[in-house]
């Protein structure tokens, strides 16, 4: 157990439709990071937040967007859903910006049917 | 921009026998280089890491890298194979400036037979 939870595990939806993905990090951590992993993109970067502001976007779509409470959880929202979007979304937290170890929830598998 | 390259998306090795698992990047910049393991239906778990120092890291159930910078790569290896290292293995590469953001590699499924 890594310590990070990712809620729901699971999730079917249809297109067009939006989701909330939500991420609890380790205790301490205080930086979080959103991945997606694909069958044809492989695990690619999506945004970091640290300590409630954004600090470095990947590949992220406009359709996504995310934020990190006061808590430090975070949640990913997907919007106008398309069948491209099914993939596993990872969450990692780490306890800082350094290159410390991230640990990774064990993600929400997302089917956009 | 960072990338990385693992070469051969599945490995097949017999138990006991070598794991090899071969990674090479490209980085415009000094790079922290990871080995991560995702067994079915998990998460990601840090097998070990490469930030600066010694260039053969060990990590976690017997396996080790070695950061050859002239050659650009980190290759992961494990003198002997158990059944339960069978997983997706992925490489990946972060910059030294800070921020985690990691580009990975496509990955390799490591398969081991009895």
């Amino acid at each position: 157990d890594s310590g990070v939870t990712q809620t729901p595990k699971h999730l079917i939806t249809a297109t067009g439709q939006r989701v909330t993905l939500r991420c609890s990090p380790r205790s301490g951590d205080l930086s979080v990071y959103w991945y997606q992993q694909s069958l044809d993109q492989g695990l690619q970067f999506l945004i970091q937040y640290y300590n409630g502001e954004e600090r470095a976007k990947g590949n992220i779509l406009e359709r996504f967007s995310a934020q990190q409470f006061p808590d430090l959880h975070s949640e990913l929202n997907l919007s106008s859903l398309e069948l491209g979007d099914s993939a596993l979304y990872f969450c990692a937290s780490s306890v800082d910006l350094g290159n410390t170890e991230a640990f990774f929830g064990q993600g929400t598998r997302l089917t956009v049917v | 921009a960072q990338s990385v390259t693992q070469l051969g998306s599945h490995v097949s090795v017999s138990e006991g026998a070598l794991v090899l698992l071969r990674c090479n990047y490209s980085s415009s910049v000094p790079p922290y280089l990871f080995w991560y393991v995702q067994y079915p239906n998990q998460g990601l778990q840090l097998l070990l890491k490469y930030t600066t120092g010694a260039t053969l890291v060990k990590g976690i159930n017997g396996f080790e890298a070695e950061f050859k910078k002239s050659e650009t790569s980190f290759h992961l290896t494990k003198p002997s194979a158990h059944m339960s290292d069978a997983a997706e293995y992925f490489c990946a590469v972060s910059d030294i400036q800070g921020a985690q953001k990691l580009v990975f590699g496509q990955g390799t499924r490591l398969t081991i037979n009895p």
